[in-house]
């Protein structure tokens, strides 16, 4: 059981926008940074979208994240066949002096 | 160019202490700022934290398994080790190291198997 909930699957059609919601509580992602992690079938996971919603370089602008309260998005513009992958948020948690990973969401476009 | 590299054992029998180490470049974890994560993904499951340590010997560890776990480093070798006692089938796993900045875990290493079977 996962301390941060993302929905377990997500999909939709190339060219559409895609959101992935990530609920967590006032001691992670009330307080902290959300990160983003994707993770393609048999690699390790990359890092996505940093402190809310700043880029890596090399990460298309096609990936944004918000947050707002205890709740962070990841919003996938331009579905492409190679977005589908596993999506992972994460944040520090206060109250436990712990990181937190939300359960996945597994991308699929049809 | 920062890289990290697991290794260890492939196979350990349940009740064995599981030994990591995680290998580096590209970074010093003398440097203020450097952090060293462990991460590990059961089959087909989701990632869960292990623990990390600190530039300055900060060690924090997950709730659930702090009494199993120890994570250690060695600065002149570039190595991070994770040992975790008492192994059970269930922690059979991809474990990952990570480097673990204010910016999230920016560099992965590779991820090793490990799979706990008598």
């Amino acid at each position: 059981q996962s301390v941060l909930t993302q929905p377990p699957s997500a999909s939709d059609t190339p060219g559409q926008t895609v959101t992935i919601s990530c609920s967590g509580s006032s001691s992670n992602i009330g307080t902290n940074y959300v990160y983003w992690y994707q993770q393609l079938p048999g690699t390790a996971p990359k890092l996505l979208i940093y402190r809310n919603n700043q880029r890596p370089s090399g990460v298309p602008d096609r990936f944004s994240g918000s947050k707002s309260g205890t709740s962070a998005s990841l919003a996938i513009s331009g579905l492409r066949s190679e977005d589908e992958a596993d999506y992972y948020c994460a944040a520090w948690d206060d109250s436990l002096s712990v990181w937190v990973f939300g359960g996945g969401t597994k991308l699929t476009v049809l | 160019q920062v890289t990290l590299k697991e290794s260890g054992p492939a196979l350990v029998k349940p009740t064995q202490t599981l030994t990591l180490t995680c290998t580096f470049s590209g970074f010093s974890l003398s440097t203020s700022g450097m952090r060293v994560s462990w991460i590990r993904q059961p089959p087909g499951k989701a990632l869960e934290w292990l623990a990390r340590i600190d530039w300055d010997d900060d060690k924090f560890y997950s709730t659930s398994l702090k009494t199993r776990l120890t994570i250690s480093k060695d600065t002149s070798k570039n190595q991070v080790v994770l040992t975790m006692t008492n192994m059970d089938p269930v922690d059979t796993a991809t474990y990952y190291c990570a480097r673990d900045l204010v910016d999230g875990f920016d560099y992965w290493g590779q991820g090793t198997l490990v799979t706990v079977s008598s």
